[in-house]
């Protein structure tokens, strides 16, 4: 089974400190992805990653930078993390692109900035 | 970038009624895949479609594909407490990474 994992579950932050958020997968995916969920407003992307060291922004990309150092490692990070980014964040994995490659999510991590 | 567009936002439903949700897009979907998320959870693929007019069955629910490739259709007969969540489908590719805000299925008992 593929897995995804995020290292945080539940974290709260201070107004202005740096959160990162990590993600691993196991199966040597090459897709990487990191969303946002707030109610009312589904899967947001944010960024995502097609291979190392490689980013493309997505829907949502301000406020937030990403990092792909290792192909089965994608971070997701705040510099200076603001209360509109508390949330709940998703990583996710697929295969390299062709059509209808299937997307793996991980747990979730919910970030309260206060 | 294309968004797939989902209705209706919230359902709630008697036990043992069915329910439907549907995806729209303004242009031709490569292919459609549909995701549940249970409450507290995290998105799960449910199935694929990629042909024209492709209809799949999975128990007691129908996934169908529209014969011009615009829409699609979540069908569930006979609601359980178990079908409660989310359901969001997307099309998934090259620059077609958008999820719809989801349709949220809550089962009365």
């Amino acid at each position: 089974d593929v897995k995804v994992t995020q290292s945080s579950r539940y974290l709260v932050k201070r107004t202005g400190e740096k959160v990162f958020l990590e993600c691993v997968q196991d199966m040597d995916h090459e897709n990487m992805f990191w969303y946002r969920q707030d109610p009312g407003l589904g899967l947001r992307l944010i960024y995502f990653s097609y291979d190392v060291k490689m980013k493309e922004k997505g829907d949502i990309p301000e406020g937030y930078s990403v990092s792909r150092e290792k192909k089965e490692r994608f971070s997701l990070i705040l510099e200076s993390a603001s209360t509109n980014q508390t949330s709940m964040y998703l990583c996710a994995s697929s295969r390299a692109w062709f059509t209808g490659n299937t997307i793996y999510f991980g747990e979730g991590s919910w970030l309260t900035v206060v | 970038g294309q968004q797939v567009m989902q209705i209706p936002q919230y359902q709630h439903v008697q036990e043992g009624e069915d329910f439907t949700t549907y995806c729209n897009s303004s242009t031709t979907l490569s292919n459609i895949q549909w995701y549940k998320q249970r409450p507290g959870g995290h998105p799960v693929f449910l199935i694929q479609l990629v042909k024209s007019g492709e209809v799949k069955k999975q128990k007691r629910l129908t996934f169908q594909f529209g014969e011009a490739k615009k829409n699609s259709s979540l069908h569930i007969t006979a609601t359980q407490t178990t079908d409660v969540g989310t359901y969001f489908c997307t099309q998934t590719g090259a620059n077609n990474l958008f999820f719809g805000t989801g349709t949220r299925l809550t089962v009365i008992p």
